[in-house]
């Protein structure tokens, strides 16, 4: 079963307006992590942010913001002041914790294209 | 340092060939991930260590063989590889999880190696 679902298609945001890209997860497990990626033309994977399942309030870094609803298992996250170099692919990601001493594997959702427009 | 280093960044070889990539990163971390990842599609996990002994193998064919020769070093050994095998490779790290949280766990990514398989 999928664990991240990112439904939507491209994104276009008009620069310095504010965008939200969807992500929604699917666990059993209490204990969990969620994570946003951007990943450039160049390749890189780029770590934004992170929100823990215990966490009581919403993740901040910077302009990125995560609007973590855990009873709809939602984790979109908000991007303000949307700059030309925002434009990339954006992964929500998930670890669930594995309690054995040994790292879990970071799952990724599918992507959104984001395109910042002049 | 934050880095993760992967060399080379492009890897032309053919059917019968034997290749090695290589991924090093000096933050400390304990756990290594391999991934594989096609254009326009989320990275894969293939393996994870963690205290440099192989935690996870997520059913990778036999010619992918990973080593983790010290906690700074991981490596992908290729051998008879296939067209389809051609992809971006991503080399990524973290601090080990601890229990009951997540936190600080996020992955580092190298730059990655494009890989064609001739």
């Amino acid at each position: 079963a999928q664990k991240i679902t990112q439904t939507q298609p491209g994104m276009f945001v008009q620069e310095k307006e504010a965008v939200t890209l969807d992500c929604t997860y699917d666990t059993s497990d209490p204990s969990y992590g969620l994570f946003w990626y951007k990943q450039p033309s160049s390749g890189e994977m780029i770590f934004l942010i992170y929100q823990g399942s215990y966490d009581q309030q919403n993740a901040t870094e910077g302009r990125y913001s995560l609007n973590f609803q855990k009873a709809r298992k939602s984790a979109n996250l908000v991007i303000s002041a949307s700059q030309l170099g925002d434009s990339a692919m954006y992964f929500c990601a998930m670890r669930e914790a594995l309690y054995t001493g040994a790292n879990s594997k970071l799952t990724f959702g599918k992507g959104i294209t984001l395109s910042v427009r002049p | 340092d934050t880095e993760v280093t992967q060399t080379p960044k492009h890897l032309v070889m053919g059917m019968t060939n034997k290749k090695s990539l290589k991924c090093e990163q000096h933050m400390g971390h304990r756990a290594m991930y391999w991934y594989k990842q096609k254009a326009k599609k989320p990275p894969e996990l293939m393996f994870v260590y963690s205290y440099e002994k192989l935690s996870i193998n997520e059913s990778v064919p036999s010619r992918f063989s990973p080593e983790c020769p010290n906690s700074s070093l991981l490596n992908l050994h290729l051998h008879a590889l296939q067209p389809e095998d051609s992809a971006l490779y991503l080399c990524a790290s973290s601090h080990r999880e601890q229990i009951l949280s997540l936190k600080n766990t996020e992955a580092f990514f190298g730059q990655g190696t494009r890989l064609t398989v001739v």
